[in-house]
């Protein structure tokens, strides 16, 4: 069965400031990325996912992530953060071999102050 | 376009009566997923559908979660005899086709509680 740790339940920052949300999973097969945010009062949405190719994945918002596949990581990161940042954050993965549902982690909540 | 929608958003149940949430997926979309979300917790996964065909269940909880989709757009999840610990939000979700790399379009939820 798959797993994901998101290790940083709650992480608060300062407007600018760099961000990194770490995630990782536990499945040794081929496995498809999900990073989805939730905004206050919103529905959750996708921030950025990876299948294959690059392992350095562009998303919406200036958002990016990396899968480290020897570390099983796929770390989500933004280089200035702003305060409109303030969300829940999850990760996700599924099995690459065609399972469907999404094995969610516990989810990150990300307080940008001004 | 519309978005997916559920309804009711919220519900109050006293323990032991049935419920029914709906899902009214984006139009056209084939694949339909509901999952569970207790508080604090990442969604859970409960069952999926391809068109009217229900190819996983395994993230039921108990028998007393039912989840149909009969004609292959509008899905309904059923918990009958509701307890406690059936409290929690109840995501669904819809994506283009069966496709295990499709993006999975989520709706607001719905919040049940029961007391």
């Amino acid at each position: 069965a798959q797993s994901v740790s998101q290790h940083n339940h709650h992480v608060i920052l300062s407007e600018a400031a760099s961000l990194e949300l770490g995630c990782n999973y536990s499945y040794g097969g081929t496995v498809n990325l999900f990073w989805y945010v939730q905004y206050p009062g919103q529905h959750l949405q996708l921030l950025l996912k990876y299948f294959s190719g690059d392992p350095l994945v562009k998303g919406i918002k200036g958002f990016e992530a990396e899968f480290i596949k020897s570390k099983f990581s796929f770390n989500l990161r933004k280089p200035s953060v702003q305060w409109s940042d303030t969300a829940e954050y999850f990760c996700a993965v599924n099995d690459g071999g065609g399972a469907d549902g999404l094995t969610f982690g516990k989810g990150t909540h990300l307080i940008i102050q001004p | 376009g519309a978005g997916v929608s559920q309804s009711p958003r919220y519900k109050v149940a006293k323990r032991g009566q049935d419920v029914a949430l709906r899902c009214d997926p984006i139009s056209g979309h084939v694949s339909l997923f509901w999952y569970q979300q207790a508080l604090g917790q990442g969604p859970e996964f409960l069952t999926y559908f391809q068109n009217e065909a229900q190819l996983d269940k395994s993230g039921l909880p108990s028998d007393r979660f039912f989840a149909e989709r009969p004609e292959g757009s509008v899905s309904t999840l059923k918990i009958q005899r509701t307890q406690q610990e059936d409290s929690a939000v109840y995501l669904c979700a819809s994506s283009p086709d069966r496709r295990y790399q499709e993006t999975q379009y989520f709706g607001p939820g719905t919040r049940l509680l029961v007391l």
